[in-house]
């Protein structure tokens, strides 16, 4: 089974500025990857798949990078609505597919 | 637009079982596989089941296989998971998904609440 770490597990960031988010995979995973974000009570949104491409009707400021191993989600300029949980995922190698384990995004 | 409605959590018994439903619609469910997908309390997202398209496969995480069963029935547009021998730890929202474009988890349902406990 393939461990997704997530760092940091909290990231405290102003409105209006920049956060970035990482996603480590235990073995490669190409280009397999994904972003949700999820918001209390909420089910999960895909925001991200296969580790760049953005999914119907996420705006342009979310961003995803990286190939193999290495990952990362960029928020480019937060919004109000943007502080949540965001969790990455590997769907290359399963069953089972993996999720990372989160990081919370709050308001500084 | 798709739509993932599941039902049937609710509070049982250490050892005891109980089936849930997810209702989809917007989408021609019996061309997809549909998957299963628990969170605990506070917790992370945790895979579940995957059921191919037609019920002729399935998957599970370690964790319930044994005890949790994926049916569909593509008549009626409607996935199930039948948990038996439940656990304490089995005690989360189990979401239902379905991956159309992107991913395996392009959509997902509110999810329903399963309290195990005695």
């Amino acid at each position: 089974e393939i461990v997704m770490t997530q760092s940091p597990a909290t990231l405290s960031v102003s409105p209006g500025e920049r956060a970035t988010l990482s996603c480590r995979a235990s073995q490669s995973v190409s280009s397999n990857l994904a972003w949700f974000q999820q918001k209390p009570g909420q089910a999960p949104r895909l925001l991200i798949y296969g580790a760049s491409s953005r999914a119907t009707g996420i705006p342009a400021r979310f961003s995803g990078s990286g190939s193999g191993t290495e990952f990362t989600l960029t928020i480019s300029s937060l919004q109000s609505e943007d502080f949540a949980v965001y969790y990455c995922q590997q769907y290359n190698n399963w069953p089972p597919y993996t999720f990372g384990q989160g990081t919370k995004l709050e308001i500084k | 637009e798709v739509q993932l409605v599941e039902s049937g959590g609710g509070l049982v018994q250490p050892g005891g079982s109980l089936r849930l439903s997810c209702s989809a619609s917007g989408f021609t469910f019996s061309t997809y596989a549909m998957h299963w997908v628990r969170q605990a309390p506070g917790k992370g997202l945790e895979y579940v089941s995957t059921i191919s398209y037609n019920g002729g496969s399935t998957y599970y995480a370690d964790s319930v296989k044994g005890r949790f069963t994926s049916s569909r029935d593509n008549s009626k547009n409607t996935l199930y998971l039948q948990m038996s021998s439940v656990r304490p730890e089995d005690t989360a929202v189990y979401y239902c998904s379905v991956g159309i474009v992107a991913t395996m988890n392009d959509y997902w349902g509110q999810g329903t609440l399963v309290i195990v406990s005695s």
